[in-house]
């Protein structure tokens, strides 16, 4: 158990549809970093929070959003989904800012499947 | 682009044996390299990390090997265990970065 928390862990709608995925980090961490992995794809860096703002941005769409709130916990908005988005989505945390030596602890991911 | 690339997506070792998982990247701007183990219906969890001011890493039954005129690394498991089955990733960052790059995977299966 890595201490990270993510729900909910299934989450199966339909295309055009909103969701809202939530993570809770580890005690004590700061940063709070979302990936998506699709079907044969390694983990794609989404977004990472340190402390309540916007630190680093990956290949996130415009249609995706994400926001960390003062008690730390993140929640990862997706929009006017479509098919391809049918993914698992991580959250993972750190201690610090995330500089390269900062060891990132992953949640059990959650399964979004768009029909 | 793929910047971190693992080429082989499965590897089926002995129980006992030793396994070795390849990564090759191409930033010349990395300089801090992990590995991350992943089990079904989990996330990835830390295994071991270099940096590349060394060419080796040691932990207990895993090792890590840079070799950066390459743009190569390796992990290697010695003996290999059932336990080891797992999907390991690779990954890499700079020191200018928050971002980590991740390789696409490697599934091991450690038979008895």
């Amino acid at each position: 158990d890595s201490g990270v928390t993510q729900t909910p862990k299934h989450l199966i709608t339909a295309t055009g549809q909103r969701v809202t995925l939530r993570c809770s980090p580890r005690s004590g961490d700061l940063s709070v970093y979302w990936y998506q992995q699709s079907l044969d794809q390694g983990l794609q860096f989404l977004i990472q929070y340190y402390n309540g703002e916007e630190r680093a941005k990956g290949n996130i769409l415009e249609r995706f959003s994400a926001q960390q709130f003062p008690d730390l916990h993140s929640e990862l908005n997706l929009s006017s989904l479509e098919l391809g988005d049918s993914a698992l989505y991580f959250c993972a945390s750190s201690v610090g800012k995330g500089r390269w030596a900062d060891t990132q602890y992953f949640g059990p991911g959650t399964r979004l499947t768009v029909l | 682009d793929q910047q971190v690339k693992q080429n082989s997506p499965s590897l089926s070792v002995q129980e006992g044996r030793i396994s070795i998982l390849n990564c090759d990247y191409t930033n010349s701007m990395f300089d801090y390299f992990l590995w991350y183990k992943k089990y079904p219906a989990e996330g990835p969890t830390f295994l071991i990390s270099i940096s590349s001011i060394k060419d080796k890493n040691e932990d207990g039954r895993f090792t890590v090997f840079l070799n950066k005129s390459a743009k190569h690394l390796s992990l290697h498991i010695v003996p290999s265990q059932p336990g080891d089955s797992a999907v390991y990733f690779c990954a890499a960052s700079d020191y200018n970065t928050d971002k980590l790059i991740f390789g696409t995977g490697t599934r091991l299966q450690v038979f008895p």
